[in-house]
């Protein structure tokens, strides 16, 4: 089954403690998004890669680092989360012929 | 860098009525406008596209319009039920950067019986 995954789905963690959460697809998809949702402000782009080690910055990038090592993983990194960052993540891959994004389940993230 | 406005943001229609979803985009070059649909507690899928060589695209009962003169672009949904009850996001990307999508703040379509 073509699928995005994300782990883990909800993350209740404290201010300054460097977390991972990692996405994964197996449509074999070069592009790779990040975003994250917040009531009022729809979805906001954070990162986004057209290829292995190939990332740019969407566009609000501040607070967040990725790595594309691989084509089938794209991890969202928060070196020192801060309670602005509480929100929830969706990872996105895109077929680049078709242009439609395939979201991940989502991972909730609440900073304390 | 691309700015996408989404009007309104909540919505609230009769089963069987009509909805419109209106959407307008800062930058010219942008080329692909796909809709999202995200039910409560899921994931956002897509419904709808257009790029701009194409000024409207049915399926069903949604379409979706596009007016590159202004800038905007319209989502309509023609005899509504339930279970289109949801949220609604527009978007809009450049061309060559299929990653690269800005989306509208989203409108909560509330319809009832």
């Amino acid at each position: 089954e073509a699928q995005v995954t994300q782990n883990p789905r909800y993350l209740i963690t404290v201010t300054g403690k460097k977390l991972t959460v990692t996405c994964s697809q197996n449509m074999n998809h070069e592009y790779m998004s990040w975003y994250r949702q917040d009531p009022g402000l729809g979805l906001r782009q954070i990162y986004y890669s057209m290829n292995v080690e190939v990332t740019d910055k969407g566009d609000v990038p501040e607070g967040y680092k990725v790595s594309r090592k691989e084509k089938r993983n794209f991890p969202l990194i928060l070196e020192s989360p801060s309670p602005n960052q509480t929100s929830l993540y969706f990872c996105a891959s895109t077929d680049q012929l078709a242009y439609e994004q395939y979201f991940g389940p989502g991972t909730r993230l609440t900073v304390t | 860098g691309e700015n996408v406005e989404q009007h309104p943001s909540t919505l609230s229609v009769q089963e069987g009525d009509s909805a419109v979803i209106k959407c307008t985009y800062s930058d010219s070059a942008s080329n692909y406008f796909p809709w999202y649909k995200q039910e409560l507690g899921k994931r956002p899928q897509l419904i709808i596209d257009i790029r701009s060589n194409v000024g409207e695209k049915k399926d069903q009962r949604i379409a979706v319009t596009l007016n590159k003169t202004a800038k905007h672009f319209s989502l309509h949904i023609t005899e509504t039920q339930p279970e289109d009850s949801a949220v609604y996001f527009c978007a809009a990307s450049m061309p060559g950067t299929a990653s690269k999508l800005t989306f509208g703040t989203g409108t909560r379509l509330q319809v009832t019986l």
